[in-house]
């Protein structure tokens, strides 16, 4: 089944903790991306990756950190967590030829 | 620079009632418009994508370049319909990638019995 898996589902931390968010897609696909949901905002871009070692800022990279040393796996990092982090969090991959897939989504809260 | 505006937060209909949610896009060439669906809990699928030109569980959308406007549309509102729907917009000139997607604020439709 083609899919993005996100890990944690659900994750709380506190101030200033390393935390790092898994995706995974099974769909060959070149590019992906992270997204934060919240409310009245909608989604807005934090990262994306054009394919293996190649990524670049999104809309709000600001505390965030990306690597894609596989085609598969994007994990999106935060260095040093701040309770503005505190959002729900989507990875979705797509191809040039596709529509954007998305994980089951990330609900971080940082206190 | 490429915009999405969803200018309804919420749009409440009864069952039965035809509903339409609001797009406009500011974009310079030509766009890829997508509606994508949020229900409850749960992750955003796909709903439309304009170059299919299909009918998904009833829903329309037809892309207006003269009005800049990609209106999602459907006869009859079920209660199933009820979820968040996220208009998007991806192209040439998406920021340095055509495939990044901008999305709207959403719009959270109720249907109520």
């Amino acid at each position: 089944e083609a899919q993005v898996t996100q890990n944690p589902r659900y994750l709380i931390t506190v101030t200033g903790k390393k935390l790092t968010v898994t995706c995974s897609q099974n769909m060959n696909h070149e590019y992906m991306s992270w997204y934060r949901q919240d409310p009245g905002l909608g989604l807005r871009q934090i990262y994306y990756s054009m394919n293996v070692e190649v990524t670049d800022k999104g809309d709000v990279p600001e505390g965030y950190k990306v690597s894609r040393k596989e085609k598969r796996n994007f994990p999106l990092i935060l260095e040093s967590p701040s309770p503005n982090q505190t959002s729900l969090y989507f990875c979705a991959s797509r191809s040039w030829d596709t529509e954007a897939f998305f994980g089951q989504g990330t609900r971080l809260t940082v206190v | 620079a490429q915009r999405v505006t969803q200018p309804e937060k919420l749009l409440s209909v009864f069952k039965g009632a035809p509903v339409e949610l609001k797009c406009n896009y500011s974009y310079s060439g030509s766009p890829e418009l997508f509606w994508y669906v949020q229900y409850s809990r749960q992750r955003l699928q796909l709903l439309l994508r304009h170059i299919s030109r299909e009918s998904i569980k009833g829903f329309t959308a037809d892309l207006n370049k003269g009005e800049t406007s990609f209106h999602l549309k459907k006869p009859f509102a079920q209660e199933e319909d009820s979820a968040m729907y996220y208009c998007a917009l991806s192209g040439p000139n998406s920021g340095g990638s055509n495939y990044k997607l901008t999305f709207g604020k959403g719009t959270l439709l109720t249907v109520n019995p």
